[in-house]
């Protein structure tokens, strides 16, 4: 069955980087895209950006572009996603979800990874 | 990018009764035939899962009291006869563009 297990939970301090891993199973990697969204508390659910698992295209949100990278390693059929400079309002959970293509819905999701950023 | 506004922001209804939750996009959907609308359920704890793509289209295993309808601009999830497990908040996604962006929830819960 498809599976989306990511990294656990962070702690960072202002200014830090978190790099937040995802590891699929039960499908073929490279034919999907992964997308990576997050929900600050209380919030709703905001895109951060997509790769395309097989050709390693990428795309992402005007709000982060400054400071997203995500990456992916077809050999370990697993995505990344590395947010930089942290400040305390990207205290929230951190989701990765699969998607047929760039425009598409998710259909899969990780369980999600809480980042804590405090100094 | 485009907006999403889902109301209400709550609802409360009573067990066996009909629920529903209605999303207006800031612009249009509707291409190929086909709307770039999805539904989603978020339970506390737990990462949101697929109710309904392409506005009216249930995901495998989705139970048939949840249907969803509307095109272009204005959509709608509705659970016809509320069941203690769907308590939720409920959350309407646009994917017509790249940058998909989704609504801000709709808490449902059991009057």
């Amino acid at each position: 069955q498809v599976q989306l297990v990511q990294s656990g939970a962070e702690v960072k301090k202002p200014g830090a980087s978190v790099k937040v891993s995802c590891k699929a199973s039960g499908y073929i990697f490279t034919r999907y895209v992964v997308h990576w969204v997050c929900q600050a508390p209380g919030q709703r659910l905001e895109w951060m950006g997509w790769i395309n698992a097989g050709n390693g295209n990428t795309q992402y949100s005007s709000k982060f572009q400054d400071r997203v990278t995500i990456t992916r390693d077809t050999s370990a059929n697993t995505a990344y996603m590395e947010l930089h400079n942290l400040r305390s309002e990207d205290t929230a959970v951190y989701y990765c979800a699969r998607g047929i293509g760039s425009g598409s819905y998710d259909d899969y999701w990780g369980q999600g990874t809480l980042v804590t950023v405090s100094s | 990018d485009i907006v999403m506004t889902q109301s209400p922001d709550s609802l409360a209804v009573s067990l066996g009764e009909r629920a529903t939750i209605n999303c207006k996009s800031s612009q249009s959907l509707f291409s190929n035939n086909r709307d770039y609308l999805g539904w989603y359920q978020q339970k506390p704890g737990q990462p949101p899962k697929l109710l309904i793509y392409g506005a009216s289209t249930r995901e495998s295993g989705v139970p048939d009291r949840f249907t969803g309808s509307g095109s272009g601009t204005d959509f709608s999830l509705t659970i016809s006869t509320l069941q203690a497990e769907d308590v939720a908040v409920y959350y309407c996604q646009q994917y017509y563009t790249i940058t998909q962006t989704f609504g801000q929830g709709t808490k449902l819960e059991i009057k």
